[in-house]
């Protein structure tokens, strides 16, 4: 089994909700990802989870906070974003950080 | 500086024609290459691992020349069905950079 799980599908907010992502995998991966994805552009790696430990915050802004509270799952929490942060955003997880990382299919937020 | 530089195309190619994909990196520390395959509104899936002795799957050829940092990807005997953004990605150590993609149209 090579899946990781991402729900919702599909995210509107509006500017002053709060909501959250969540990513699952049961491959026994240690290093879990999270990407945001404009059109037409390559994934931007946002924050790198290592052994559950946040080891990567690629200057994300703090109305971004990712969460990792065991070994198979991650959350993104979001709170007071921007229409700009209207993107998919991808869950990978991989089992070294040296070998291939597996893509969630993605939650496209919209933000409104 | 940009971690990754691949030519973004389009690339739009006949069936049955040998295409050619190379990315070039700045970071000599890279452990590990791949190329992944995305299609439309959809995830990255991995299309294969790239290795210095270079690797073959089927139709597919991966390359890695570390003196002059690139890496390459031939596709041969295109099919339609091969139509999609081809990234390449390097991780150096904990770390997982995308090219910018190139995007591929075979036409019947």
């Amino acid at each position: 089994d090579t899946e990781v799980t991402q729900t919702p599908k599909h995210l509107v907010m509006g500017m002053t909700n709060k909501k959250s992502l969540k990513c699952e995998q049961h491959m026994g991966h240690r290093a879990m990802y999270w990407y945001k994805q404009k059109a037409k552009k390559p994934p931007e790696l946002m924050f790198v989870y290592s052994y559950e430990k946040l080891s990567i915050n690629e200057s994300v802004p703090s109305r971004f906070s990712p969460e990792c509270p065991n070994s198979s799952l991650l959350n993104l929490h979001l709170h007071a974003l921007q229409p700009e942060d209207s993107a998919l955003y991808l869950c990978a997880s991989s089992q070294a950080f040296t070998l291939e990382a597996f893509f969630g299919q993605g939650t496209r937020l919209t933000v409104v | 500086r940009k971690e990754v530089e691949q030519d973004p195309g389009p690339f739009n190619v006949p069936e049955g024609a040998t295409v050619a994909f190379n990315c070039t990196y700045s970071n000599s520390a890279s452990q590990s290459f791949f190329w992944y395959r995305q299609d439309c509104r959809k995830e990255p899936k991995l299309l294969m691992s790239v290795y210095s002795s270079g690797n073959e799957d089927g139709r597919f050829t991966a390359q890695l020349n570390r003196a002059s940092q690139y890496i390459s990807l031939l596709i041969r005997d295109s099919k339609l069905s091969d139509s999609a953004t081809y990234l390449c990605v390097l991780r150096p150590m904990n770390q997982f950079y995308f090219g910018t993609g190139t995007s591929l149209t075979v036409i019947p």
